[in-house]
């Protein structure tokens, strides 16, 4: 299957800082990428979908200018939490689509973040 | 409702064959299944996908009912590694419906 990278895979950081989270697609080029965030024993939780040189379109109750998304390129893809919280705190997976009506999204390894 | 309906939680014994049910009642007629599995602190892996007729891989078996209102990932022989939560999807175009997954424990 196609791999999809995301860097950190942890990250600490104090409350009110800004943190920044690449996924990237290595093997293929994704027209798509998604975010998603998951609490523990939870299922994963869509925040927002990427679409390549485009604005990107948030479910409801994400809040677009909390949550910067960024996807400049069709291999590259960035969140960015801004003046993070402990409530922010969380799993933090992307995944690639691309683009094809039958095909499949795959999703990185994910991103713990933890704020202090 | 797009979402898909999944078993809260599944036992299986070592190199048993598992049948993992999804429920996706309202699928329309261009919607695809997809399976993937999550281990604890990773993120999900592709298992299968399909959308009318039954798909075989590797990993997996994929059988769709014929008016698509549901379907079972099959997995052979279980093994401990497949101890993990399955995700049943559905999927038109970019637009993807995560359920809740089944948990699958695999007693040896």
């Amino acid at each position: 299957g196609a791999v999809v990278s995301q860097h950190p895979s942890r990250v600490i950081c104090k409350s009110g800082t800004s943190v920044k989270i690449e996924c990237r697609s290595l093997d293929f080029q994704a027209t798509t990428m998604f975010w998603y965030r998951q609490f523990p024993k939870q299922s994963l939780m869509l925040m927002a979908t990427s679409n390549e040189g485009s604005k990107a379109t948030y479910e409801q109750g994400v809040e677009k200018d909390k949550f910067l998304i960024n996807h400049a390129s069709l291999t590259l893809s960035t969140l960015t939490v801004t003046s993070a919280h402990p409530e922010d705190s969380s799993f933090y997976i992307c995944s690639a689509y691309s683009g094809g009506f039958s095909d499949t999204q795959y999703f990185g390894p994910g991103t713990r973040l933890t704020v202090l | 409702d797009a979402k898909t309906t999944q078993p809260n939680s599944m036992e299986s014994n070592e190199e048993e064959p598992v049948h993992l049910p999804c429920n996706h009642s309202t699928i329309s007629g261009t919607d695809y299944i997809h399976w993937y599995r999550q281990l604890p602190s990773q993120g999900p892996e592709y298992v299968i996908h399909g959308l009318t007729s039954n798909v075989n891989n590797r990993m997996a078996s994929l059988a769709i009912a014929e008016d698509r209102k549901s379907s079972t990932l099959i997995l052979h022989r279980a093994t401990l590694r497949d101890a993990a939560v399955y995700y049943c999807i559905r999927s038109n175009f970019n637009k993807f419906y995560f359920g809740s997954g089944t948990k699958l424990n695999v007693k040896p």
